[in-house]
């Protein structure tokens, strides 16, 4: 049982490149995010979704895309990398309705150069 | 604006002794906190949460106290191990989140455990 898988762990891009962070879950939870943790910042919401083909913006979105076509599935995409978006970006899955605990994925070191 | 706040970036303490962190919040719809560990180059872990229900919660080593008309809740460890020498954050939710998907973080506290 691998829980939240993310990938790639480590990644540099280019100004203006574009990549998709993967992160994929075998927990069968509705509910999934997209966090980035920036030093002194804490992690900041960047994209979630409560289901398959439902997804909506958290607190820092621009520059980021996400969709959701299956439950397990939740890929993040940087359009065009700017140095602002260096960061460890960490997926959480969330089993759904009530008060329950986020699972974090280990995370993917993104450095934009 | 930062919701959640935790004042102290780092704290050191003794192994075997008491180890107090610290979370402040502004927002006075927050019903349920979580407290979570983070070791380096890993994903942080759930460690106990609270709801504003309670003002306490335990769970072994570990307890939680949430003091709702000051808008502070601290982490208790006892007694403190070299193991939990780890980044901890505070996260809050709010009702109109219906499954915790919106947590607001804090900036996290460093615990060291000196042995």
């Amino acid at each position: 049982n691998a829980g939240v898988t993310q990938t790639p762990k480590f990644q540099v891009l280019k100004t203006g490149q574009s990549m998709t962070l993967q992160c994929a879950q075998d927990m069968n939870h509705e509910y999934m995010s997209w966090y980035r943790q920036d030093p002194g910042m804490g992690l900041r919401l960047i994209h979630y979704s409560v289901g398959a083909g439902i997804t909506d913006q958290g607190e820092v979105p621009n520059g980021y895309n996400v969709s959701r076509s299956t439950t397990e599935d939740f890929p993040l995409r940087l359009l065009s990398a700017a140095p602002s978006q260096t960061s460890v970006y960490f997926c959480a899955t969330l089993l759904g309705w009530g008060n329950t605990e986020a699972f974090f994925g280990q995370g993917t070191r993104l450095t934009v150069v | 604006d930062q919701q959640v706040k935790q004042n102290s970036p780092s704290l050191s303490v003794q192994e075997g002794r008491i180890s107090i962190l610290n979370c402040d919040y502004t927002n006075s719809m927050f019903d349920y906190f979580l407290w979570y560990k983070k070791y380096p180059a890993e994903g942080p872990t759930f460690l106990i949460s609270i709801s504003s229900i309670k003002d306490k919660n335990e769970d072994g080593r570990f307890t939680v106290f949430l003091n709702k008309s000051a808008k502070h809740l601290s982490l208790h460890i006892v007694p403190s191990q070299p193991g939990d020498s780890a980044v901890y954050f505070c996260a809050a939710s709010h009702p109109f989140n219906f499954g915790n998907e919106k947590l607001t973080f804090g900036t996290g506290t460093r615990l060291t455990i000196i042995p």
